[in-house]
């Protein structure tokens, strides 16, 4: 049973570059949250995609985008990078009962580099 | 959404002593999870505490939730080398929503 995978495992952009990482939840689920964590900081969520919508969002620009396929797989799009968007990103997924939460479950993250 | 603050935000330690965390927020909440991140590594979920006073024990680590539900504390007792890393309290909300707490970065001397 394979957990939460993402991709690529390390990226280096430049700034005003575009960037997608990917992710493919837990199998089971049908949420997935992104988070960037800086270094030395918590993970602050950026938003939730569950049903192929974007449910919930964070304080983050528009600049942040995503998407969710029917395999429940999701996308994270950030254009015009900034040094400042150099960062973890992390994927969560979980369950989406509507009910008491469940817990995440993180992927290993994608180091995003911005030069 | 609500904002949970953590303290310490560094506590090293000498291997077989005790360490404690504290999860601290102005307004009541719904619930809270504590995770764990090892160094280079992701979060990892440890514990869901959700009734006021709750009380969790795994091995070594106790979890309590306060009875006003504001605060909650993470005690490791007799520290391992295997403890550190940073752990994190979240607040969930509206349903599946994760707000994490600075997370307290714990090292233990051998």
């Amino acid at each position: 049973d394979a957990g939460v995978t993402q991709s690529p495992t390390h990226l280096i952009k430049t700034r005003g570059q575009q960037v997608t990482l990917r992710c493919s939840p837990k199998s089971g689920h049908d949420t997935v949250s992104w988070y960037q964590q800086a270094l030395g900081q918590g993970p602050q969520f950026i938003f939730q995609y569950y049903e192929e919508e974007e449910r919930q969002r964070g304080n983050f620009p528009d600049r942040f985008s995503g998407h969710q396929f029917p395999n429940y797989s999701s996308e994270l799009n950030v254009n015009a990078l900034l040094l400042g968007d150099s960062a973890l990103y992390l994927c969560a997924s979980s369950l989406g009962t509507g009910a008491l939460a469940t817990e995440a479950f993180f992927g290993q993250g994608t180091r995003l580099t911005v030069v | 959404g609500q904002q949970v603050m953590q303290i310490p935000q560094y506590q090293h330690v000498q291997e077989g002593e005790d360490f404690t965390t504290y999860c601290n927020s102005s307004t009541t909440l719904s619930n809270i999870q504590w995770y764990k991140q090892r160094p280079g590594g992701h979060p990892v979920f440890l514990i869901q505490l959700v009734k006021s006073g709750e009380v969790k024990k795994q091995k070594r680590l106790t979890f309590q939730f306060g009875e006003a539900k504001k605060n909650s504390s993470l005690h490791i007792t007799a520290t391992q080398t295997t403890d550190v890393g940073t752990y994190f309290c979240a607040e969930i909300y509206n349903f599946n929503k994760f707000y994490f707490g600075s997370g307290t970065k714990l090292n233990v001397k051998p």
